[in-house]
């Protein structure tokens, strides 16, 4: 497909256990970002990738968060040791360069935290 | 600080009405670019415009038509003709130089368009 793809689109999980979105960007798209939407707080940035530089880790809401991209393509968002209030959807959005490109977003990973 | 308010948080129509959704952001930087998403039921992001901080022209896309003025710090989205495939929730965002490449988005506009 054309567009980027996520995967899985719905996850249900049990406090306390760990989780693994994906993400597969548009090819040729060099950024890649992770955003979280959740009713009280909106759309916020999580991480952003670029090329082969240092991630702007500058969302992550704790060290339970992290996230990697392998070969400038795919990348995982983990989330270590799961709490309710992580229950949110994660999207995924990829451009072709960095700054000032539009970003295309996923579908997005719903993830609910029993 | 950056910062985007979008101040309507639910607005409803009636099917041809025209309805403009308001953006109000903040930021320090001289060069930014502002941006506009929609996100029907459906729930996935779809990408309306883009426009930098140098180019304060009016655009206008078929029904679509966007009012940026620096003066007022405001990205302005009118929408003509209103139909029901309109209803969705609108984001209004902002990227600025000293932030790297992340978005920072308003709370999002509810429209609803009522046959």
């Amino acid at each position: 497909g054309a567009g980027v793809s996520q995967s899985p689109s719905n996850k249900v999980t049990e406090k306390g256990k760990d989780v693994e979105l994906r993400c597969d960007p548009i090819s040729g798209h060099t950024a890649l970002y992770w955003y979280r939407q959740s009713l009280g707080q909106g759309l916020e940035f999580l991480i952003y990738f670029q090329g082969n530089s240092a991630p702007d880790k500058s969302g992550l809401p704790s060290d339970r968060f992290s996230a990697e991209r392998t070969g400038g393509s795919v990348s995982t968002l983990t989330i270590q040791r799961t709490q309710q209030e992580d229950s949110a959807v994660y999207l995924c959005a990829s451009s072709l360069s960095g700054m000032w490109d539009e970003q295309f977003f996923g579908p997005g990973t719903r993830l609910t935290v029993l | 600080a950056q910062k985007v308010t979008q101040a309507q948080t639910e607005i409803s129509v009636v099917e041809k009405e025209d309805v403009t959704l308001d953006c109000v952001y903040e930021t320090r930087d001289t060069t930014y670019y502002l941006f506009w998403y929609k996100q029907p039921p459906s729930g996935e992001l779809v990408f309306l415009i883009r426009r930098n901080s140098f180019d304060e022209q009016n655009e206008i896309s078929g029904r679509y038509s966007w009012n940026f003025q620096k003066s007022t710090s405001s990205f302005n989205f009118t929408i003509t003709a209103s139909q029901v495939v309109d209803s969705a929730v609108y984001f209004c965002a902002l990227r600025g130089s000293s932030n790297t490449g992340k978005l920072i988005f308003g709370q999002g506009t509810t429209l609803q368009v009522k046959p």
